[in-house]
């Protein structure tokens, strides 16, 4: 069966300090991968995508991601947070055909400390 | 950048109406889909929908719901007799083919 597993429910960090959210997955192949984020009230935003290649994604904001088919992983990353990336986060995946839907992780709430 | 968008952006109905959620692909674009999003829950797929038909549905996705895109451009999302449980952030989302899919910013459904 297809699922995304996010560990974590909620996570709180320290302004400044690094970041990992982990995201496990199980897919039959190589799935695409997807990492969104959420703001309270507000729409999903992409992050970042593996689709193929280089294991090691960047994205917007200072994100990036690895993905570790071994483990069957895809955990975000950033070497120092803002406040302004407190909000939820989503894991995501999806086939690699087209029409294929997007499975959703139950998502990482992220607190920033001061 | 082209965008998908959706309208309205919030919708309040009486148990048992009937509601549209409306959403503008972006232009080139050839699959669609909806998702939801209860509050609090995770974003979940309701039905995919490529060369005017359905390409695949969920659980969620009963009779009550119906698809279609009337016009070339709209792509609309109809719940015939809504449920206090319909209540959710509904998503659009639309696609060239294997790539990215583009959300919309999303019609939060309040039913009463």
């Amino acid at each position: 069966a297809q699922s995304v597993t996010q560990p974590d429910i909620h996570i709180t960090v320290s302004e400044g300090a690094s970041l990992e959210l982990r995201c496990n997955y199980s897919y039959g192949a190589t799935p695409y991968l997807f990492w969104y984020v959420q703001s309270p009230g507000q729409g999903l935003q992409l992050l970042l995508k593996y689709f193929s290649g280089d294991t090691l994604v960047q994205g917007i904001k200072g994100f990036e991601a690895e993905f570790k088919r071994s483990q069957s992983s895809f955990n975000l990353r950033k070497p120092s947070v803002h406040w302004s990336d407190a909000a939820e986060y989503f894991c995501a995946l999806r086939g690699d055909s087209s029409a294929s839907k997007i499975i959703f992780g139950s998502g990482t709430r992220l607190s920033i400390r001061p | 950048e082209p965008e998908v968008t959706q309208t309205p952006s919030h919708q309040v109905t009486q148990m048992g109406q009937e509601v549209i959620l409306r959403c503008v692909p972006i232009s080139n674009h050839l699959y669609f889909y909806w998702y939801r999003q209860i509050l609090g829950q995770k974003v979940e797929f309701l039905v995919s929908f490529y060369n005017n038909e359905i390409s695949e549905k969920s659980e969620i996705f009963d009779d009550q719901f119906s698809v279609e895109r009337p016009d070339g451009s709209n792509f609309t999302l109809k719940i015939r007799s809504t449920k206090l449980e319909d209540s959710a952030m509904y998503f659009c989302a639309s696609e060239l083919a294997r790539y990215e899919q583009y959300f919309g910013p999303g019609t939060r459904l309040t039913v009463t």
